[in-house]
């Protein structure tokens, strides 16, 4: 079973619609959670921390439940600049900094 | 830009050869992971470095290692060469220790071995 588990997509969405991605995580002692977010042959790149509280920025709202192991994503009002991958990252235990990575969820939003 | 920068930008090896992939951190960084990327999955992580030392390392055999140095640069060197190290080798620089604290990564140094 992998660490960290997503849809892998892709997502096609007409510009405007709000789309949800999914994550789960199988180390209970994940300590931080991240979504990051990596263009066609680039590098990945922060897009937001989570939060045991929830948080939010702009268009995109970021939920964790540490019970069910399970973050969420939503980004709303969707533009055509938001089509990337979307990486669900938690911190394991082969280091405090050190990052685990999902496989993505790819979004593809037309016009 | 993040400020962390990489060399080379592509690669291209033979099976069984050497690589010495470069790192250069964001200023004021003293902690470095390398990672690899393979096509259409995401960055594993291959192992850490904080002022110098190992500070964890993830599931790659011991071709697979490191350098960090005074001034927070990197190496990452692979011996050995297979075909499946074809990837793209991310390094990634952070400041402090606090657990949000973001890692801003270099643009990559895609390997291709043949």
């Amino acid at each position: 079973r992998k660490e960290v588990e997503q849809d892998p997509g892709p997502f096609n969405v007409p510009e405007g619609a709000t789309v949800a991605f999914n994550c789960t995580y199988s180390n209970s002692a994940s300590q931080s959670f991240f979504w990051y977010r990596q263009d066609c042959r680039k590098e990945p790149k922060l897009l937001m921390s989570v939060y045991s509280s929830g948080n939010e920025d702009g268009r995109f709202t970021a939920q964790l439940n540490r019970a069910s192991q399970y973050i969420s994503l939503l980004i709303r009002d969707s533009k055509l600049s938001d089509s990337a991958t979307y990486l669900c990252v938690v911190t394991g235990e082969t280091g405090r900094r050190a990052l685990t990575f999902g496989s993505g969820t790819r979004l593809q939003v037309q016009p | 830009e993040t400020g962390v920068t990489q060399s080379p930008t592509h690669l291209i090896k033979t099976r069984g050869q050497q690589v010495t992939l470069r790192c250069s951190s964001q200023s004021g960084h003293n902690t470095v992971s390398w990672y690899q990327q393979a096509l259409g999955q995401g960055p594993q992580f291959i192992f850490q470095y904080y002022r110098e030392e190992e500070n964890g390392r993830g599931n790659f055999p011991p071709r697979f290692s490191g350098l960090q140095f005074p001034n927070y640069s990197s190496e990452l060197n692979v011996n050995a060469l297979e075909l499946d190290d074809s990837a793209l080798y991310l390094c990634a620089s952070t400041p402090g220790t606090g657990l949000y604290n973001e890692q801003f990564f270099g643009p990559g140094t895609r390997l291709t071995v043949l």
